[in-house]
C-alpha cells in the first residue's frame, strides 16, 4: 500500500511566524504535490514536483515555497504565516510510470491554524 | 466556466438503492479520470479510475466514462450508510502531472 505520511495533524502558529510543513511518502513516486482545501473552495493545488529539486507553481502558490531535496520528501514553507492560511493542508503523490500512472495517494493532512 | 464540475449536493438515497453521482469537464483533451471518496475531517481516498469509454466496475462501484460528452460518473450500487462522504471528481489533462479536483458532491444514504 502507498504511504504519505505528514509531520503534523494540527498545527497552531502565530502572525508572522517561519512555518515548515513535511511530507514523505514510501512508494518511489516520482510526483508529488500539496494542495490546501477550503469549505466552498475544493482542492486548490499550491506547487507541485515531478522530480527532486523540481518544482512547479500551481493555482495559489503566493505565500508559500517548497523543497525538495530527496525523492521521497516534500516540504511546504509558509514564509510569514497570515490568518488567510488558516486551513487543511494536504500532500499527495503519484507515479509517472506505469499501471498506476498519475493516481495520487494522499497523506492525512495537517490542520493548520494562524492565530 | 470551472474546468471540472460537480453538483455539491447533498445527494439523499435510501439504504440498498443507488447513487449515481456526475461530473462535467470543459477540457476535451482530458486523458484521465479520477473518483476519490473523502469522510468528514479525513483526507481523500482513491476509489477508481478510468481512462477509456465506457464502463468500469469494482465491487459495487461503477466509473462510467464518455468522452465525447465530456462527462464521467460514479454509481454506487447497495448504497450503504458508510458510503455517506463527499465524492471528489479529478481529471488530469493530457501531457500534465497534475489533476484538477471538482468541489465534490456531498451524498448522504438514509438508513
Amino acid at each position: 500500500d502507498v504511504k504519505v505520511t505528514q509531520s503534523s495533524r494540527y498545527l497552531v502558529k502565530r502572525t508572522g511566524e517561519k512555518v515548515f510543513l513535511e511530507c514523505v511518502q514510501d512508494m518511489d513516486h516520482e510526483n508529488m504535490f500539496w494542495y490546501r482545501q477550503d469549505p466552498g473552495l475544493g482542492l486548490r493545488l499550491i506547487y507541485f514536483s515531478y522530480d527532486v529539486k523540481m518544482k512547479e507553481k500551481g493555482d495559489i502558490p503566493e505565500g508559500y515555497s517548497v523543497s525538495r531535496e530527496k525523492k521521497e520528501r516534500f516540504s511546504l514553507i509558509l514564509e510569514s504565516a497570515s490568518t488567510n492560511q488558516t486551513s487543511m493542508y494536504l500532500c499527495a503523490s503519484s507515479s509517472a510510470w506505469g499501471r498506476q500512472t498519475y493516481e495520487q495517494y494522499f497523506g492525512p493532512g495537517t490542520r493548520l491554524t494562524v492565530t | 466556466q470551472k474546468e471540472v464540475e460537480q453538483n455539491s449536493g447533498p445527494l439523499s438515497v435510501p439504504e440498498g438503492a443507488i447513487a449515481s453521482l456526475n461530473c462535467t469537464y470543459s477540457d476535451r483533451g482530458s486523458q484521465s479520470f479520477f473518483w476519490y471518496r473523502q469522510y468528514s475531517g479525513k483526507s481523500p481516498e482513491l476509489i477508481m479510475s478510468i481512462y477509456s469509454n465506457g464502463d468500469k466496475e469494482d465491487g459495487r462501484f461503477t466509473a462510467q466514462l464518455n468522452k465525447a460528452s465530456q462527462y464521467v460518473s460514479l454509481l454506487i450500487r447497495d448504497s450503504q450508510p458508510s458510503d455517506s462522504a463527499t465524492y471528489l471528481c479529478a481529471v488530469r489533462s493530457g501531457g500534465y502531472q497534475k489533476v484538477t479536483f471538482g468541489t465534490g458532491t456531498k451524498l448522504q444514504v438514509i438508513p
